[in-house]
């Protein structure tokens, strides 16, 4: 199947501070890419949908001005988390939409686990 | 809005034994997709096996194959011969297949499978 990376696969951060984490197909291009998010023990919860050159679409409870989503080119979907707080700490996944193939499949990434200290 | 439900939080199989993993899901929609997805330790998500609502055929996956109930909306997961790899969180999950609801996963809960030796 088709690769998608994240970066980093592990940040810790103090409080206040902002993380980028960056979302790639490496193979393919997405114009469309998810990010859930996965608290301990629990299941996947979308945050957004990121699209190429429009802006990111948010489910409801998602805070736009602290969870920023950048689809700046049909490879590449950055999370930045504002002002992170530990309340934040979790473990962030995207997925990535190829419609080139059957199904319009998507690809996850690994995951990036972020600890705001 | 689409919902998923796993009623098993835990299972437990002896290796080469066959467990079923149960999984019930709510949507308005007619055409849709269904997934099992493993999850190891490593957090990375792992496709299982896909179904299309459209097909009346259970989906099967060399050990792996679904009890597909359009219905009763019911999806479970059969594992035949379970392997000490089996052990993982498996998370159910829908997908709508019309392109203009952003096909973004929508997942269970999810069952916690251990494979006793």
């Amino acid at each position: 199947g088709a690769v998608v990376s994240q970066h980093p696969s592990r940040v810790i951060c103090k409080s206040g501070t902002s993380v980028k984490i960056e979302c790639r197909s490496l193979d393919f291009q997405a114009t469309t890419m998810f990010w859930y998010r996965q608290f301990p023990k629990q299941s996947l919860m979308l945050m957004a949908t990121s699209n190429e050159g429009s802006k990111a679409t948010y489910e409801q409870g998602v805070e736009k001005d602290k969870f920023l989503i950048n689809h700046a080119s049909l490879t590449l979907s950055t999370l930045t988390v504002t002002s992170a707080h530990p309340e934040d700490s979790s473990f962030y996944i995207c997925s990535a939409r190829d419609v080139t193939r059957s199904y319009n499949e998507q690809f996850f990434g690994p995951g990036t686990r972020l600890t705001v200290l | 809005a689409q919902t998923v439900t796993q009623s098993q939080p835990e299972m437990s199989v002896q290796e080469a034994e066959t467990v079923t993993l149960s999984c019930t899901y709510d949507t308005s929609e007619s055409d849709y997709y269904l997934f099992w997805y493993k999850q190891p330790p490593s957090r990375q998500m792992i496709l299982v096996i896909r179904q299309e609502a459209y097909k009346q055929q259970n989906a099967t996956e060399n050990r792996f194959s679904v009890n597909f109930q359009k219905a009763a909306k019911s999806f479970s997961l059969k594992i035949s011969d379970s392997q000490l790899g089996d052990a993982a969180m498996y998370f159910c999950a829908y997908r709508s297949a019309d392109f203009g609801y952003g096909q973004n996963f929508v997942f269970g809960p999810g069952t916690r499978l251990s494979v006793l030796p």
